[in-house]
């Protein structure tokens, strides 16, 4: 099994600028979620997702826009980059939709944008 | 919301010493979790509690859950060059988990 697999492993991007980050898990996983990494200040939660046609936001969704068609693939938008959103991140899954369930973090995103 | 913090955000230490990071939350946790990061990494699920007062052991590390459900502590002993990397708790929500700032440990040799 892969796990959860993300990419790209870097970008760089212009301010103004769309793109797309990718996430997929083969885990037969319900929950997903988004988090942004940004140095001391942990893990933020972007937006999450309890199933295939369901998401929600986290505490900091400004600025991004997610779907989930299918139960492997999260999808995380930048709509218009912006140089506040240069960051680390990370897609995470778990089984079931309760959050006593252990998280399987991806390998991280790291972008830039200028 | 939800806050769960962490302290403290550093710490070196020389190899052999003990290390300790705390964790509090604002609000009754029904469970907390912890990670670590390796540098460069991501996230690796250690453990997580569930219980009042519960302590659980992992070779050197020993985890505790505070009697009010609202702190926890990492404790390693005798600390390796190979426990390098960020200790993060999670604080459990209905769906999320609420990630404290997490503790960067540094193991000088």
């Amino acid at each position: 099994n892969a796990g959860v697999t993300q990419t790209p492993k870097f970008q760089v991007l212009k301010t103004g600028q769309s793109m797309t980050l990718q996430c997929a898990q083969d885990m037969n996983h319900e929950y997903m979620s988004w988090y942004r990494q940004d140095p001391g200040m942990g893990l933020r939660l972007i937006h999450y997702s309890v199933g295939a046609g369901i998401t929600d936001q986290g505490e900091v969704p400004n600025g991004y826009n997610v779907s989930r068609s299918t139960t492997e693939d999260f999808p995380l938008r930048l709509l218009s980059a912006a140089p506040s959103q240069t960051s680390v991140y990370f897609c995470a899954s778990r089984l079931q939709g309760q959050a006593d369930q252990p998280q399987h973090f991806g390998d991280g995103t790291r972008l830039s944008i200028l | 919301g939800q806050q769960v913090m962490q302290i403290p955000q550093y710490q070196h230490v020389q190899e052999g010493e003990d290390f300790t990071t705390y964790c509090n939350s604002s609000t009754t946790l029904s469970n907390i979790q912890w990670y670590k990061q390796r540098p460069g990494g991501h996230p690796v699920f250690l453990i997580q509690l569930v219980k009042s007062g519960e302590v659980k052991k992992q070779k050197r590390l020993t985890f505790q859950f505070g009697e009010a459900k609202k702190n926890s502590s990492l404790h390693i002993t005798a600390t390796q060059t190979t426990d390098v990397g960020t200790y993060f708790c999670a604080g459990s929500g209905a769906n999320n988990l609420f990630f404290g700032t997490g503790t960067r440990l540094t193991v000088i040799p």
